[in-house]
């Protein structure tokens, strides 16, 4: 059974500074997503991250994928009041026709 | 651009009772998912399909039934409503299976 552990599940930030949520997984996989929610909002889609190594940048945020280490990051750089939100990290195991397992979330609160 | 569309938003029913959830996508994508998002928790599958006239199970796929007739739609159906499946419901769709999912804005169920 594919395990998605994200961490920190909770954080709160000052505008300025800069902080990384990790993402670890459980088995072989070639796929990670990142998402966002804002509250009572659906899911919006940040990244894909399709092979080891691959690092991508969307303004403050940017993710990188380590198949070896099963693991992602999210950083954040000079955080900013509107990145609070829920993230999202989710898997797809190797070989599956799509199941992806989702992270519990990390909710991050940027303070002025 | 509409996207992914779920209708109702917004439903209680009454322990017992049945309903049916819409989701239509408008992007000809072939992939289509039913997730369920709890408090503290991220997004479970439920069921998902990979093409018009087919339909798979995904973690949690006990009390509901799915049925893709057309490409464009999927629906999420509920036999027997019980208070454990009490939840937002999300619909998502993607091109491949490798590519993000785009997600509706939820449903939002309470089952008393």
């Amino acid at each position: 059974e594919l395990k998605v552990e994200q961490n920190p599940l909770f954080l709160s930030m000052q505008e300025g500074k800069n902080y990384t949520i990790y993402c670890n997984y459980s088995t072989t996989s070639d796929r990670l997503y990142w998402y966002r929610q804002d509250p009572g909002k659906s899911l919006e889609s940040l990244f894909v991250l399709l092979s080891n190594g691959a690092v991508k940048q969307e303004g403050r945020l940017m993710a990188s994928l380590d198949t070896k280490a099963r693991l992602s990051t999210l950083h954040i750089t000079a955080a900013v009041h509107d990145l609070s939100a829920t993230y999202f990290c989710a898997v797809s195991p190797a070989g599956s026709a799509r199941q992806l397992t989702f992270g519990s979330g990390t909710q991050l609160t940027v303070l002025p | 651009n509409a996207g992914v569309t779920q209708t109702p938003k917004f439903r209680v029913l009454k322990t017992g009772q049945s309903m049916t959830l819409l989701c239509a996508q408008d992007m000809n994508h072939e992939y289509m998912y039913w997730y369920r998002q709890d408090p503290g928790m991220g997004l479970r599958l439920i069921h998902y399909s990979v093409g018009e006239g087919t339909t798979a199970k995904g973690e949690v796929p006990d009390g509901y039934n799915v049925s893709r007739l057309k490409k464009q739609n999927f629906l999420l159906g509920l036999e027997s409503a019980a208070p454990s499946q009490t939840s937002v419901y999300f619909c998502a769709s993607s091109r491949t299976a490798s590519d993000e999912a785009f997600f509706g804005q939820g449903t939002r169920l309470t089952v008393v």
